[in-house]
């Protein structure tokens, strides 16, 4: 069964909207949660690293202040797409592992801004 | 620049045959490859892993190998099956637990 487990798994939103994508280890304590983004027919290429307790780290070229992430808890971290625009329409997944296992993904959730 | 690359975009095998995927990277200090399988509008699924101690990891048909010195890992599916049609990343991480730096993907299509 899933171990990872991503909410919602589609939005269809008009532009200036703003989105809240959930992402919860399921039978494991994730301190670490990675956000990555796939455009159409291209690789999965990270957004950010997602720290429980802590701020999250961002990778070069992606705004903090649009995608914001929280992660509160062991098993669960947040990415906020704020203030959407059809730019940012595109498929979000989500991973977390731990020691004993390899990093997993969620279904992915796909953004559709009007 | 591109650490972690898959060259072939897309592979065609007839069923039962064997499938090989094959995987390139450029930083040394990848320790952990994984490969994974996607479907369209799905998170990518955990296939396979394979740590830089290793030269070898098998599990049931899929067998990963890996060629340190040549920083080349591939992907063996024998035999193949039609349900294995997907595309397939090859991925690499410092830590067993860090961040993965993708390939660009081998669609893969098993023939009946």
């Amino acid at each position: 069964g899933a171990v990872v487990s991503q909410h919602p798994s589609r939005v269809i939103c008009k532009s200036g909207t703003s989105v809240k994508i959930e992402c919860r280890s399921l039978d494991f304590q994730a301190t670490t949660m990675f956000w990555y983004r796939q455009f159409p027919k291209q690789s999965l290429m990270l957004m950010a690293t997602s720290n429980e307790g802590s701020k999250a780290t961002y990778e070069q070229g992606v705004e903090k202040d649009k995608f914001l992430i929280n992660h509160a808890s062991l098993t669960l971290s947040t990415l906020t797409v704020t203030s959407a625009h059809p730019e940012d329409s595109s498929f979000y997944i989500c991973s977390a592992g731990d020691s004993n296992q390899p990093q997993h993904f969620g279904d992915g959730t796909r953004l559709s801004i009007l | 620049d591109q650490q972690v690359k898959q060259n072939s975009p897309s592979l065609s095998v007839q069923e039962g045959r064997i499938s090989i995927l094959n995987c390139d990277y450029t930083n040394s200090m990848f320790d952990y490859f994984l490969w994974y399988k996607k479907y369209p509008a799905e998170g990518p699924t955990f296939l396979i892993s394979i740590s830089s101690i290793k030269d070898k990891n098998e599990d049931g048909r899929f067998t990963v190998f890996l060629n340190k010195s040549a920083k080349h890992l591939s992907l063996h599916i024998v035999p193949s099956q039609p349900g294995d049609s997907a595309v397939y990343f090859c991925a690499a991480s410092k830590t067993p637990t860090g961040q993965l730096t993708f390939g660009s993907g081998t669609q893969l299509t098993v023939l009946p």
